[in-house]
């Protein structure tokens, strides 16, 4: 597509459930991130996958936060047992490479309940 | 660790009157900054970005920033603002990958108000 796409666009859960956020980039990005955009806390980096090759894991905010990306395209950020603290709009940005513009999704609002 | 910092939560001007949104970095080498544009319900929209090379850069919708090595700044301006400028305005810093492994670094952000 045109741009980077994610769904859902908003997603209501109750507390304790999981939730999987998809994110697909834009045609022939590499380098996809994945931030949290919270009043709180302001928009925090949470992980970056370059390619194929193992992702930079240490700005998940805990190890109920997961991400994987399925064939250096589609990235799918997965949150077990869902706390009301993770509610905020996540967003995904990709770009063509190492200083390169990245590009932002227009998010998904989670709201845990 | 790298930092920025906002110092205008929020900023209310004028129907074409001039615009600067102040940001300040803390990073321990050259830094890559970035301004970027959210308005309400949309993603985020890159205006401008410094690398390297000329310290004032040109971005869409006419704006412009300046890079002071020594001030740790990167301002963001405006001749003339527009009622449809009104948004929120994000500065960021990245590492010298550009915001490679460790992502951008954002600040909190100032909510630009236009009064007619």
């Amino acid at each position: 597509g045109a741009g980077v796409s994610q769904s859902p666009s908003n997603k209501v859960t109750e507390k304790g459930k999981d939730v999987e956020l998809r994110c697909d980039p834009i045609s022939g990005h590499t380098a996809l991130y994945w931030y949290r955009q919270s009043l709180g806390q302001g928009l925090e980096f949470l992980i970056y996958f370059q390619g194929n090759s193992a992702p930079d894991k240490s700005g998940l905010p805990s190890d109920r936060f997961s991400a994987e990306r399925t064939g250096g395209s589609v990235s799918t950020l997965t949150i077990q047992r869902t706390q009301q603290e993770d509610s905020a709009v996540y967003l995904c940005a990709t770009s063509g490479g190492l200083r390169d513009t990245q590009y932002f999704g227009p998010g998904t609002r989670l709201t845990v309940l | 660790a790298q930092s920025v910092t906002q110092p205008d939560i929020h900023i209310t001007v004028s129907e074409g009157a001039s615009l600067e949104l102040r940001c300040n970095y803390s990073y321990g080498a050259t830094p890559y900054l970035f301004w970027y544009v959210q308005s309400p319900g949309q993603g985020l929209q890159l205006l401008l970005k410094y690398f390297s090379g000329d310290t004032l850069v040109q971005g869409i919708k006419g704006f412009e920033a300046e890079f002071k090595r020594s001030q740790s700044s990167f301002n963001l301006r405006k001749p003339s603002v527009h009622w449809s400028d009104a948004a929120e305005y994000f500065c960021a810093v990245g590492g010298n990958s550009g915001g490679g492994a460790d992502g951008l670094t954002f600040g909190k952000g100032t909510h630009l108000i236009i009064q007619p």
